[in-house]
């Protein structure tokens, strides 16, 4: 079965610095990993996806990561954190169900603080 | 561009009552998903709908029970509701249920607090 770990349950940055979000996943087989974020009282946003093709992937609003089969992470970065980014990211792994469907294995979330 | 649209927002329930969470998409997808998020373990998967006319059990499925009205519509009920099932209702759609990576698009979230 998939598993999903976020390596920080918080992550504080300065607004202009990096962002660094860590996910790491166990799968027995390629998996599609996405990277949703969820605003406060908002629902959960697609930030990026990967489905085996490029192994960096560009998401919206200046968001990447890179899936790494031999460290079996999909970190998400920023190059320079605004405001608005403030929020929780969740790191999300396919897995088929006992149904065939499509079965999402959500991370427990990271809390992102952008200082001023 | 409406997406997946979920009633009501906010409900309060006293213990043993029994209520409904619409939820609507626009985007013609096969699939319907409802979700409870509580702190700290992400989302759970409660009941799914891979095709209109046809559900199936997720992780947490004791205490609800759903509908899939027709393709655009899929309910979530609580029969007697219980302060366990406080916590946050997402519904979502998809395309399809394949793991080839079909996105799957969330509501906004219905918040039910049971008393």
């Amino acid at each position: 079965a998939q598993s999903v770990t976020q390596l920080d349950s918080h992550v504080s940055v300065s607004e202009g610095t990096p962002v660094l979000l860590r996910c790491n996943y166990s799968s027995s087989y390629s998996p599609s990993l996405f990277w949703y974020v969820q605003h406060p009282n908002k629902g959960l946003q697609l930030l990026l996806k990967y489905t085996s093709a490029a192994t960096l992937v560009k998401g919206i609003n200046g968001f990447e990561a890179e899936f790494k089969k031999s460290e079996t992470s999909f970190h998400l970065t920023k190059p320079s954190a605004h405001m608005s980014d403030a929020a929780e990211y969740f790191c999300v792994v396919t897995d088929q169900g006992s149904g065939g469907y499509n079965k999402l294995i959500f991370g427990a979330g990271t809390r992102l603080a952008v200082h001023p | 561009n409406a997406g997946v649209t979920q009633t009501p927002k906010f409900q309060v329930l006293k213990t043993g009552q029994s209520m409904t969470l619409q939820c609507a998409q626009d985007m013609n997808h096969n699939s319907m998903y409802w979700y409870r998020q509580d702190p700290g373990m992400g989302l759970r998967l409660i009941y799914y709908s891979a095709s209109e006319g046809t559900t199936d059990k997720g992780e947490v499925p004791n205490g609800y029970n759903v509908s899939r009205l027709n393709k655009r519509e899929f309910s979530l009920r609580l029969e007697s509701a219980a302060p366990s099932q406080t916590s946050v209702y997402f519904c979502a759609s998809s395309t399809g249920t394949s793991i080839s990576g079909n996105t799957i698009y969330f509501g906004e979230g219905s918040w039910l607090t049971v008393v």
